[in-house]
C-alpha cells in the first residue's frame, strides 16, 4: 500500500484563484510530519510547508496553507491567489516517527499544477 | 551561506561505465540523504549517511550502488556498470541533526544521470 497518495496527476487553475492539491497518507505511527515541496521545471526541490501530527492548528506560510484532517489522514495543500510562477510539480511527503524512519522522507508521485493567465 | 551543492548537474555515461555523484551538505550539516527520482515519479529514499557511517541503506539496490560520506569531503554516490534503467535524477538532502519530525531537509539541485 502506498504511504503517500496524490490522486491528481495534473491540475489547472486560473491566475489569482485558489487551488487545493490533495494528499492522503497512511501510517500507524502517532508521531509523524507532513511536508510539501515544489519542483519547478528547473528541477530543484523547494520546501513549502510543514505540519506535525500533534499540531493543533493548520500550518500556514504566506500563500500556502495546509488543510490537515487527521482523522481522514489527509494533508491538502491550498495555494491562494495563484501566480504564473506557481506552475510546477508539487510533492507531498511524510516523515514517520517511532515507526522506524531514520529521518528519510516518503514522497507521493506528485501533482503537476498549471496556472493559466 | 551556500546550500546543498551537487555536482555534476548533468552526467552522461555509456552502459557499463561508472557514475560518481557528489554532494556537499550545507555548512554545519552532518546528515546526508540520497534520493532517486525516476521520470514522472516522486523521490524514493536510497541511503542515509552521517560522517563516516552508513546509517540506513534500505533503499539502495543491492548491487552496483554504493555510498560514502568521508570525514573530509563530499558524500559520494557511486553507480558501477550503469544500465539504462539507472537514468534518473539523483537528489541529495542534508540536515543538521537526525531527522526529527520537523527537521527540514534541504535539497540540492540534483544530478541528472543519462545512460546511453
Amino acid at each position: 500500500a502506498q504511504k503517500i497518495t496524490q490522486t491528481q496527476p495534473g491540475m489547472f487553475v486560473q491566475e489569482k484563484e485558489a487551488v487545493t492539491l490533495d494528499c492522503t497518507y497512511d501510517t500507524s505511527d502517532q508521531s509523524y510530519g507532513l511536508f510539501w515541496y515544489k519542483q519547478p521545471s528547473s528541477g530543484e526541490m523547494i520546501f513549502l510547508i510543514y505540519q506535525g501530527s500533534y499540531d493543533e492548528q493548520n500550518a500556514t506560510e504566506g500563500r500556502y496553507s495546509l488543510n490537515f484532517q487527521k482523522a481522514r489522514k489527509s494533508a491538502n495543500l491550498v495555494i491562494s491567489a495563484s501566480q504564473l510562477g506557481d506552475s510546477a510539480m508539487y510533492f507531498c511527503a511524510m516523515r514517520e516517527g517511532i515507526g522506524g524512519s531514520q529521518g528519510n522522507l516518503i514522497f507521493g508521485k506528485g501533482t503537476k499544477l498549471s496556472v493559466k493567465p | 551561506n551556500a546550500g546543498v551543492m551537487q555536482n555534476p548537474r548533468h552526467l552522461v555515461r555509456r552502459r557499463g561505465q561508472e557514475a560518481r555523484l557528489r554532494c556537499s551538505p550545507m555548512k554545519g550539516h552532518s546528515h546526508v540523504y540520497w534520493y532517486r527520482q525516476l521520470p514522472e515519479e516522486g523521490l524514493k529514499f536510497m541511503v542515509y549517511l552521517q560522517k563516516e557511517n552508513i546509517i540506513d541503506e534500505s533503499g539502495m539496490p543491492k548491487e552496483r550502488f554504493s555510498a560514502e560520506f568521508p570525514k573530509e569531503g563530499p558524500s559520494i554516490l557511486r553507480i558501477q556498470q550503469v544500465v539504462r534503467g539507472d537514468s534518473a535524477a539523483y537528489f541529495c538532502a542534508s540536515s543538521h541533526s537526525k531527522g526529527q519530525l520537523n527537521t527540514e531537509a534541504f535539497f540540492g539541485q540534483g544530478t541528472r544521470l543519462t545512460v546511453v
